[in-house]
């Protein structure tokens, strides 16, 4: 069975300070990958998806960068953190071959920045 | 982008069936509907999506109006562990973006 996998859980760094979050997926090969964010008490806002290694795709500008080292491995950065870069992140991942297939969520990590 | 609009917050008591109502009045031939769930300090879960047909998984049922403009989601017996947040998405065939609204709280009394 597929599985996804996000770390840290929770997070807690200084403004200015760089970021890098990590999420692997096992069981499958060639995923759609997602980084999502979720500001407190509000929805899910997409800000990047990659449909293969080196492919990335950006919703929104902003202070954050993703990259997609290897086919089942997604990283979030940023290389100085901003108070407003707050928030729960969740990374998804859904079939490539199949369209309009679910996308399944990691547990997600909670950034504060102080 | 067609939107959706959905009450923010509604209460069932346990082992009793719940309605989840969603209005997308704006709708387009190429969406589909998706519901996902969020539990507290989760990630969000699918549920079940369908496009014009009613839908039916081991977790729920899609109910979705004749003229598509609206559809409501039924979980047939309600636990505690269905208290959640429910998000009814509409998606479009073969596009990535998923856009979340605040969906609707669900309360889940003993």
């Amino acid at each position: 069975s597929q599985t996804i996998h996000q770390w840290p859980a929770t997070l807690v760094q200084p403004v200015g300070s760089p970021l890098s979050l990590e999420c692997t997926v096992e069981g499958t090969s060639n995923p759609n990958l997602y980084w999502y964010r979720q500001a407190a008490g509000r929805g899910l806002q997409l800000l990047f998806y990659s449909v293969g290694i080196g492919q990335i795709s950006s919703e929104v500008p902003q202070n954050l960068s993703a990259s997609r080292p290897q086919d089942r491995q997604f990283i979030l950065s940023s290389k100085k953190l901003l108070l407003s870069d707050s928030g729960f992140y969740l990374c998804a991942w859904s079939p490539r071959s199949r369209t309009n297939q679910p996308q399944h969520f990691g547990d997600g990590t909670r950034l504060s920045i102080l | 982008d067609a939107k959706t609009t959905q009450p923010n917050s509604m209460e069932s008591n346990e082992e009793e069936p719940v309605h989840l109502p969603c209005n997308h009045s704006t709708i387009s031939g190429t969406d589909y509907i998706h519901w996902y769930r969020q539990l507290p300090s989760q990630g969000p879960e699918y549920v079940i999506h369908g496009l014009t047909s009613n839908v039916n998984n081991r977790m729920a049922s899609l109910a979705i109006a004749e003229d598509r403009k609206s559809s409501t989601l039924i979980l047939h017996r309600a636990t505690l562990r269905d208290a959640a947040v429910y998000y009814c998405i509409l998606r479009v065939y073969n596009n990535n973006d998923m856009r979340f609204g605040a969906g609707t709280r669900l309360t889940v009394k003993p």
